[in-house]
């Protein structure tokens, strides 16, 4: 079935290290979105993404970083200069075409933790 | 101040209907959508209205957009304890490069 594979599920950081969020997507989709959850906070857009070798900051880029060399990935580093990285992460995809109904598509998310 | 906003909470008994409401500020958008996420899951997309109409009908699920007003809001009829989750507005400010904008949820308990 077609859909977006986050992993890991869970994930803890050690202090002064950086860690990568794995999402791939098999549904074909050009454009590829992070976001990050608190309780209460809804989402936030980190880093977005609509075509191969583009990507734009979000709402709160400081401290991650992306990249995108193939269609079908996008995966999220969270460094050691974010500072407050414990979040739930949500990466999304969806196929902008215009003015046609373009809604986002979501992974099952990663918790990030600290040590 | 936000652009889409939304109670935190919402509380109502099984069998009875279940309205979550969401106010935005920007005009401009083509789709608004609704999403629902379980405990410890993603988002996953319940409905969406396109922004000429008024009102959606989908199974007991309804949706109403007043423009004039910049408010949406989502009617689940015979709300059942399944349906506890949290629920998301959003919508694409007119974007026609797949950004959406969204609220910080509102969580839906039902108690039996």
């Amino acid at each position: 079935d077609g859909g977006i594979t986050q992993s890991p599920k869970y994930l803890f950081r050690k202090e002064g290290q950086n860690v990568t969020l794995s999402c791939e997507q098999n549904l074909n989709h050009d454009a590829m979105y992070w976001y990050r959850q608190d309780p209460g906070q809804g989402l936030r857009l980190i880093y977005y993404s609509q075509i191969v070798n583009d990507f734009q900051k979000g709402d709160i880029a400081e401290g991650y970083s992306v990249s995108r060399e193939k269609k079908e990935s996008f995966p999220l580093t969270v460094t050691s200069a974010q500072k407050n990285p414990t979040a739930f992460y949500l990466c999304a995809s969806s196929n902008p075409t215009g003015f046609s109904n373009q809604p986002q598509h979501f992974g099952d998310g990663t918790r990030l933790s600290i040590l | 101040g936000e652009d889409v906003e939304q109670s935190l909470f919402l509380s109502v008994r099984e069998g009875d209907s279940s309205v979550i409401n969401c106010t935005y500020t920007d005009s401009s958008s083509t789709y608004l959508y609704w999403y629902k996420q379980e405990p410890g899951a993603g988002l996953q997309l319940l409905t969406y209205i396109f922004s000429n109409m008024d009102m959606k009908q989908d199974q007991r699920l309804t949706v109403l957009l007043n423009k004039k007003d910049k408010h949406l809001s989502l009617r689940i009829a015979d709300t059942q304890t399944g349906d506890s989750a949290i629920y998301f507005c959003a919508i694409d400010r007119g974007s026609t490069l797949g950004r959406l904008y969204f609220g910080r949820g509102t969580q839906l308990t039902v108690w039996p």
